[in-house]
């Protein structure tokens, strides 16, 4: 099952603008995590947000995480071609104590030249 | 430091026929998972092993896949007989540990993707 949903499916931009992805959840969470999908390729591990977080930054990343709301946001902030990508969040739920991961459908993002 | 290494890269095969996927895991790390990802979509996990051991297995179709972990190293994962809607990217991770001790940061290797035909 799919807790994550990320909004939008889909986003395009130009380059230097400044890309915003939404994350919902649905259970209390240990921490969320975001990563990128190049197409073709494996997942990379961006950043993780703990649940007593927050916001956390990581040089052009900047995610924030809402609890009450169940609700992550990922900004890239100054845009560039090579931020094309999928990317997903996934939670760590509450529930668990195996460290398991659940991905949400992930957002698809264009950043045109 | 070396990635996850999965093998083979691409693989095409006719429905009910069988396959295998490999994976190696970064050294030391005691967690592995092994992923489907359908296109357009989110990893699903399949299992997750600690060391040896399996830890969750909740989503694998039991009754065609199959997986080991020997030596609680290298894993591989197989599919006998394969069906038309197994045809996806095999993703395999490893984390240092998992559970509330760690961060559970993944890391992935290429993936393996799987066309039936």
């Amino acid at each position: 099952s799919q807790q994550g949903e990320e909004d939008p499916q889909a986003l395009s931009i130009q380059e230097g603008e400044n890309a915003t992805m939404n994350c919902s959840y649905k259970t209390s969470i240990n921490n969320l995590q975001w990563y990128r999908q190049n197409s073709g390729r494996g997942l990379v591990h961006l950043i993780l947000i703990r649940s007593n977080e927050r916001e956390k930054h990581s040089g052009r990343l900047r995610v924030t995480l809402d609890t009450s709301k169940k609700s992550s946001s990922l900004l890239i902030t100054a845009s560039r071609a090579a931020d094309t990508a999928s990317y997903f969040c996934a939670t760590d739920a509450r529930s668990s104590n195996t460290g398991k991961l659940i991905f949400g459908q992930g957002t698809t993002l264009q950043v045109k030249p | 430091e070396a990635g996850v290494a999965q093998s083979p890269r691409y693989k095409i095969i006719e429905k009910r026929q069988s396959v295998a996927f490999w994976c190696n895991p970064i050294s030391g790390h005691a967690t592995l998972y092994w992923y489907q990802q359908i296109l357009g979509q989110g990893p699903k996990l399949l299992i997750q092993f600690q060391n040896n051991g399996v830890v969750d297995d909740s989503q694998l179709p039991k009754d065609r896949f199959s997986a080991e972990r020997l030596k609680g190293v290298d894993s591989t994962l197989k599919i006998q007989p394969a069906k038309l809607e197994d045809s996806a990217v095999y993703l395999c991770a490893s984390s240092p540990g998992a559970g509330q001790v760690y961060d559970n940061e993944q890391f992935f290797g290429p993936g393996t993707r799987l066309t039936v035909l």
